[in-house]
């Protein structure tokens, strides 16, 4: 049973367009969005959240959207620079709960 | 104030042996979360301890185990190791209330041969 589902394994941009890194969950009791990014040999790290009384929320390059009544989130990434260059998580959780339930992940490649 | 701290980094062991994996939370942190990451997969969630007492459980079996100390250091204990533990185990600390970003070791990448 797959919760949160990140349906695009890879994704390539070009240095300094828009990356759209996608997600969809399926339990609407979910109140609590993350993402994280991973580079290889270390843990993820947190990047972004938005919590599910907001649609929007930028930090920098970086901006969430939440829309809740498709059950899906995505990050936007502006500009795209090679650094960006990682594997993508999204997570969710309740904002009292006790997990985080991940994506499988999408890696995304920047080109310079 | 440090971060998340997890040894080793890297494990060999047999298939039946039994396996400890250490976690030092980061500075302030009460809650420590254990994951397990699959090559390919996201981390799942194996367990969660909030001031030395287990906060909830995924779906791993009794022979994962874990501890929390005072200082909120925690272990992850795996015994009669099977192939399928083969993994990247991640350790996690955060404020349990709310439960909001969760801050990450680098993790111990176990192989069971």
């Amino acid at each position: 049973d797959q919760q949160v589902k990140q349906n695009s394994p890879s994704l390539s941009v070009q240095e300094g367009r828009i990356s759209i890194l996608n997600c969809d969950y399926t339990n609407s009791m979910f109140d609590y969005f993350l993402w994280y990014k991973k580079y290889p040999a270390e843990g993820p790290t947190f990047l972004i959240s938005i919590s599910s009384i907001k649609d929007k929320n930028e930090d920098g390059r970086f901006t969430v959207f939440l829309n809740k009544s498709a059950k899906h989130l995505s990050l936007h990434i502006v500009p795209s620079q090679p650094g960006d260059s990682a594997v993508y998580f999204c997570a969710a959780t309740l904002e009292y709960g006790n997990k985080l339930v991940f994506g499988a992940g999408t890696i995304l490649r920047v080109k310079s | 104030e440090t971060g998340v701290t997890q040894s080793p980094t890297h494990l060999i062991k047999t298939r039946g042996q039994q396996v400890t994996l250490r976690c030092s939370s980061q500075s302030g942190h009460n809650t420590v979360s254990w994951y397990q990451q699959a090559l390919g997969q996201g981390p799942q969630f194996i367990f969660q301890y909030y001031r030395e007492e287990e906060n909830g459980r995924g779906n791993f079996p009794p022979r994962f185990s874990g501890l929390q100390f005072p200082n909120y250091s925690s272990e992850l204990n795996v015994n009669a190791l099977e192939l399928d533990d083969s993994a990247l185990y991640l350790c996690a600390s955060s404020l349990q209330r709310p439960n909001t970003e969760a801050f990450f070791g680098q993790g111990t990448r176990l192989t069971v041969v």
